[in-house]
């Protein structure tokens, strides 16, 4: 079956601009992450869905940093006035249940570009 | 708070060779180990797990024991193949309340030349 889907895979920002990255889980997952990996750097939580609710957002880096899964299922990491530390790699990934821990499957991420 | 410090690469081996990728955490309480792996162009997808002390994960040839006493999950393979190149990436998850917050290392990247 058809795995996390990310768009776009490569963004380019100009300094100051507004970027949304895209996020399709696996149908049917209830809980999604997305993880913001840096250059050389393992990814590092952002914030957290079971179904609509953003359960835990404390990974946001700042104000700027907003995420949203109004029906449950896709779901958009939007970065307002973007900044060139805002450069990396942003991931996707879903998991089957909330709660406990279960399985994360990955997207292939989005490289973000800020010149 | 937590961490997870892997060996630094790359790492490059002949085919056949032993791989050993080191990896040590910190964590309070029974964390859940892991390792993934992300191949060129593709996403992290889960190599192998263990969910308490002494407990093995293996998977793919590749084996990972968690040692509790000495904080540590190393990744072993007897035999590599070309086709395990590719970045490895230790991590854990808490135990507790937020326990689907994983803690990545920063990853090591395996080379195997023919």
């Amino acid at each position: 079956g058809a795995g996390v889907s990310q768009s776009p895979r490569y963004k380019v920002a100009k300094r100051g601009q507004d970027v949304a990255l895209r996020c399709d889980p696996i149908s049917g997952h209830v809980s999604l992450f997305w993880y913001q990996q840096a250059l050389g750097q393992g990814p590092e939580f952002l914030t957290y869905f079971q179904n609509e609710a953003q359960l835990d957002k404390s990974g946001l880096p700042s104000d700027r940093f907003f995420a949203e899964r109004p029906e449950g299922s896709v779901s958009t990491l939007k970065i307002q006035r973007t900044q060139q530390e805002d450069s990396a790699v942003y991931l996707c990934a879903s998991s089957f249940q909330g709660g406990s821990y279960n399985e994360q499957f990955f997207g292939p991420g989005t490289r973000l570009t800020v010149l | 708070g937590n961490s997870v410090t892997q060996m630094e690469g790359p790492v490059t081996l002949s085919e056949e060779a032993f791989l050993t990728i080191n990896c040590t955490y910190t964590a309070t309480g029974y964390p859940s180990l892991f390792w993934y792996v992300q191949y060129p162009g593709e996403g992290l997808q889960l190599l192998l797990k263990a969910t308490k002390a002494d407990d093995k994960g293996s998977n793919k040839g590749f084996e990972a024991t968690y040692r509790k006493e000495t904080t540590s999950f190393h990744l072993e393979k007897g035999s590599v193949q070309v086709s395990d190149s590719a970045v490895y990436f230790c991590a854990l998850s808490p135990s507790g309340g937020s326990n689907y917050k994983l803690t990545f290392g920063k990853g090591t990247l395996l080379t195997v030349n023919p």
